[in-house]
């Protein structure tokens, strides 16, 4: 199976700075079929479903403010939030669906410092 | 608008079964494969089981292979898990959820549904 690693397991972060959270695969998930990393990334507030963020590593699904941006491919990718806001307290989990099965990171906690 | 709403949770002593449902609105279900995904208790997220929009293929976590069961009811737009042999280690909220084309990621969830296995 495809090992997900999130860095770091938490984040302080202040009103209006960015925040960096990183997923590392242990093998590539970048597919030769589409060129495209087959990655995602998904927001869980408290009491809530995880919510889709990103796809294929840096497309923003509908709705999702653009504050929220994704980078990396092959093995090493990033979700960036560029300005954070209150709202945006949550776990943040990575995703491959390269392989079967797919898996998911171990997530990241994001406070407000 | 997607809505998933999962149902059939409970407490059971472990080596009990349950039966999950989800029932599906908003979307034209028999076109989209659907997923099981749970949480544990304060932990991340695993991947439990898929199925194919017919039905004719379905995929398991090895970590329940041979003790749960996927299917779905296409004519009544509902997803199913049949849980048996439960263990401790099951225990956790087990989310509905749709998949995006064939891909294997997930862009609807439902509020989820608690599964406790204790004695």
């Amino acid at each position: 199976d495809i090992v997900m690693t999130q860095s770091p397991d938490s984040l302080a972060v202040s009103l209006g700075e960015r925040a960096t959270i990183n997923c590392k695969s242990s093998q590539s998930i970048l597919h030769s079929s589409n060129n495209k990393n087959w990655l995602v990334w998904y927001q869980q507030k408290p009491g809530q479903p995880p919510k889709l963020l990103l796809y294929w590593a840096s497309t923003r699904e509908s709705g999702v403010p653009d504050r929220f941006s994704g980078s990396g491919s092959g093995t090493d990718f990033t979700l960036t939030i560029s300005s954070l806001q209150a709202e945006d307290v949550a776990v943040y989990y990575c995703q491959q669906y390269s392989a079967t099965p797919t898996t998911f990171g171990q997530g990241t906690k994001l406070e407000i410092k | 608008e997607v809505q998933l709403l999962e149902s059939g949770g409970g407490l059971v002593q472990p080596g009990g079964s349950l039966r999950l449902s989800c029932a599906a609105s908003g979307f034209t279900f028999n076109n989209y494969a659907m997923s099981w995904v749970r949480q544990a208790p304060g932990k991340g997220l695993e991947w439990v089981s898929a199925i194919s929009g017919s039905g004719g293929r379905t995929y398991y976590a090895d970590s329940v292979k041979g003790r749960f069961t996927i299917s779905r009811d296409n004519s009544n737009n509902t997803l199913y898990l049949q849980v048996n042999s439960l263990r401790v280690e099951d225990t956790a909220i087990y989310y509905c959820t749709k998949e995006v084309s064939t891909y294997g990621y997930f862009d609807n969830w439902g509020q989820g549904t608690l599964v406790t296995v204790s004695a």
